[in-house]
């Protein structure tokens, strides 16, 4: 049972425009959310966090928003760089319960065209 | 580097063959994560420790799988009797302290596991 989705396995935006990456999510009991970005042959990086006291959080060029009655979080890249070129993973932990382990979600590879 | 480094970052192994797969974490980080990521999917969790003790191991998908960390720094997951469906790339997160929610877990490179 997938608690974490993201359900556009692949994106394509032009170099400068925004890139927006969706990510949905079934359990109501996770309240910390990240974003990690994977290179091909590399480990993910973590990139953004948001917690779920929060309903927007940026950082430089990335801004991850949080809808908890929708459960439903995105990523936006603006602008978007060639080198943002790589999957992109939402994940999700229930820090209130004391677990540590982290939910991902499937991915969704991200292509910049210059 | 100062990064987590898995070895080895390649490994073939014929079904029914024992593997043994190593996690060196970041110097003095107290929680070590082990996951598994199957081709097309993302990481699943598979155990997790705080120094040498193994507190969450809900994720391991049978008693095939055991993982160590017996002096509370380099960790081995071992799998016994190798079966197709355990052909994934392994990744191992270590993170500094335990329980805190901005607490960044930092991966390794991975291991990927083909089994014949």
């Amino acid at each position: 049972d997938q608690q974490v989705k993201q359900n556009s396995p692949s994106l394509s935006v032009q170099e400068g425009r925004i890139s927006i990456l969706n990510c949905d999510y079934t359990n109501s009991m996770f309240d910390y959310f990240l974003w990690y970005k994977k290179y091909p042959a590399e480990g993910p990086t973590f990139l953004i966090s948001i917690s779920s006291i929060k309903d927007k959080n940026e950082d430089g060029r990335f801004t991850v928003f949080l809808n908890k009655s929708a459960k439903h979080l995105s990523l936006h890249i603006v602008p978007s760089q060639p080198g943002d070129s790589a999957v992109y993973f939402c994940a999700a932990k229930q820090f209130r319960t004391g677990a540590n382990n982290l939910f991902f979600g499937t991915g969704t590879r991200l292509t910049v065209i210059p | 580097g100062a990064g987590v480094s898995q070895s080895p970052r390649y490994k073939v192994a014929k079904r029914g063959q024992d593997v043994a797969l190593r996690c060196d974490p970041i110097s003095g980080h107290v929680s070590l994560f082990w996951y598994q990521q199957a081709l097309g999917q993302g990481p699943e969790f598979l155990t997790y420790f705080q120094n040498e003790a193994q507190l969450d191991k809900s994720g391991l998908p049978s008693d095939r799988f055991f993982a160590e960390r017996p002096e509370g720094s380099v960790s081995t997951l071992k799998i016994q009797r190798t079966q197709q469906e355990d052909s994934a790339v392994y990744l191992c997160a270590s993170s500094l302290v335990a329980g805190s929610s901005y607490n960044e877990q930092f991966f390794g490179p991975g291991t990927r596991l083909t089994v014949l």
